[in-house]
């Protein structure tokens, strides 16, 4: 149990353009959903938090009009990258936090899309 | 801000040495997890420890959480080449440490 599915896993694109990446919880209601994004051989930073049905919280630094999220359900939440650069290429991780049952503390991350602008 | 430490940030030893990983912070955690991540995946969760003072067990992983809820630390035993990985430790904001990057040698 506790499957998070991210799509696309991979994607490159150009400088520019705009870029969609999904985020869902296959077998569990995620009241909460976050983003992070990762650098080569650095930790995870946190960028958001989403909750479902209102507007995501950003991490200090992280432009929010640029990294536009969504959480429309209690299963999914889309982390969109505005006008992407080449600086914008990371591994982009989601996690979700379940609703119900647990701790309340655990949270489950997906496999990962690594984003490459050119 | 809360921020955890880890160390060492890198580790390369022999199949079956054993080795400890410690993640130390200034702050009070109400809990903290312990992740793996493996190259191009998502972390995985480990487990949580919630008590000061707490250990808990995973076959060859053991787990501590200090008595003052400040540091814990992960000790694995008889390490294998399938134990190679970044650890991560997290607290409950969501802070993570820089990690652990172990290589195990077989």
């Amino acid at each position: 149990g506790a499957v998070v599915s991210q799509h696309p896993s991979w994607v490159i694109c150009k400088s520019g353009t705009s870029v969609k990446i999904e985020c869902r919880s296959l077998d569990f209601q995620a009241t909460t959903m976050f983003w992070y994004r990762q650098f080569p051989k650095q930790s995870l930073m946190l960028m958001a938090t989403s909750n479902e049905g209102s507007k995501a919280t950003y991490e200090q630094g992280v432009e929010k009009d640029k990294f536009l999220i969504n959480h429309a359900s209690l299963t999914l939440s889309t982390l969109t990258v505005t006008s992407a650069h080449p600086e914008d290429s990371s591994f982009y991780i989601c996690s979700a936090r379940p609703g119900s049952g647990g701790s309340g503390r655990e949270q489950y991350f997906g496999p990962g899309t690594r984003l490459t602008v050119t | 801000t809360q921020l955890l430490e880890q160390s060492p940030q890198f580790l390369s030893i022999q199949e079956g040495e054993n080795l400890t990983v410690y993640c130390n912070s200034s702050s009070v955690f109400s809990s903290l997890q312990w992740y793996r991540q493996e190259p191009g995946e998502g972390p995985v969760l480990l487990v949580t420890v919630v008590t000061g003072g707490e250990v808990k067990k995973l076959k060859r992983l053991t787990f501590q959480f200090g008595d003052a809820r400040k540091d814990s630390s992960l000790h694995i035993t008889a390490a294998q080449p399938g134990d190679t990985g970044l650890y991560l430790c997290a607290g409950v904001l969501l802070v993570f440490g820089k990690g652990t990057r172990l290589s195990v040698i077989a």
